[in-house]
């Protein structure tokens, strides 16, 4: 069964470092998702993106956070300038059709920020 | 604001009875609701979503739009269904999760 991979599996960086997170959605998905849950919280929506542009981005993802398709395969969140509470697990999703389909999500990435 | 509440954090029963996993869930229109299980140490994965009135591995939901709920649903539990499982709610291009409950099955 088809996967989304994200790498590297856990990050550690010092404050205020740049730290990109990288997923491979599944080939023929057309709709990628970034989403957090800090330790003991909630799974938090932070972008969607279709077609090469953002659909729609919570009030999480300020000017820190960029995504980007760099190449046809790769889905990446950046975060610019990290801070503590930047500190979660990070999921990558991916859609076929932005439909009442749901996600297939990656098994994430854990992101410690020191 | 849309919300999705799971009032449980912890629901422990014993291998062979049932179990209720509560979901509920505030939404201005026609609510497109899903739950998602998280195993140990495996990554997030869809169980099912109302849409298709499924069964899946003897788990049901059923949308009750009249008292706003999702609960999740088996009858007899078994000791692989321990696992974290979220309600979520589709909004537009996101998805609200609840906080999850930890289901514990007991030997």
């Amino acid at each position: 069964e088809p996967e989304v991979t994200q790498t590297p599996s856990h990050q550690v960086t010092q404050m205020g470092q740049e730290v990109i997170l990288r997923c491979v959605p599944i080939s023929n998905h057309l709709y990628f998702y970034w989403y957090r849950q800090i330790l003991g919280q909630k799974v938090e929506f932070l972008v969607s993106f279709y077609n090469n542009e953002i659909s729609e981005k919570s009030e999480i993802f300020d000017d820190q956070f960029s995504v980007e398709r760099p190449d046809g395969s790769n889905f990446t969140l950046k975060i610019r300038s990290t801070k503590l509470e930047d500190s979660a697990m990070y999921f990558c999703a991916s859609k076929y059709w932005e439909d009442n389909y749901g996600y297939t999500f990656g098994s994430g990435t854990r992101l410690t920020v020191v | 604001a849309q919300r999705v509440t799971q009032p449980e954090k912890l629901l422990s029963v014993f291998k062979g009875a049932p179990v209720e996993l509560k979901c509920n869930y505030s939404y201005s229109g026609s609510p497109e609701l899903f739950w998602y299980v998280q195993y140990s140490r495996q990554r997030l994965q869809l169980l099912l979503r109302h849409i298709s009135r499924e069964s899946i591995k003897g788990f049901t939901a059923d949308l009750n739009k009249g008292e706003t709920s999702f609960h999740l649903k088996k009858p007899f539990a078994q000791e692989e269904d321990s696992a974290m499982y979220y309600c979520a709610l589709r909004e537009g291009f996101k998805t609200i999760f609840g906080a999850g409950t930890r289901l514990f099955v007991k030997a």
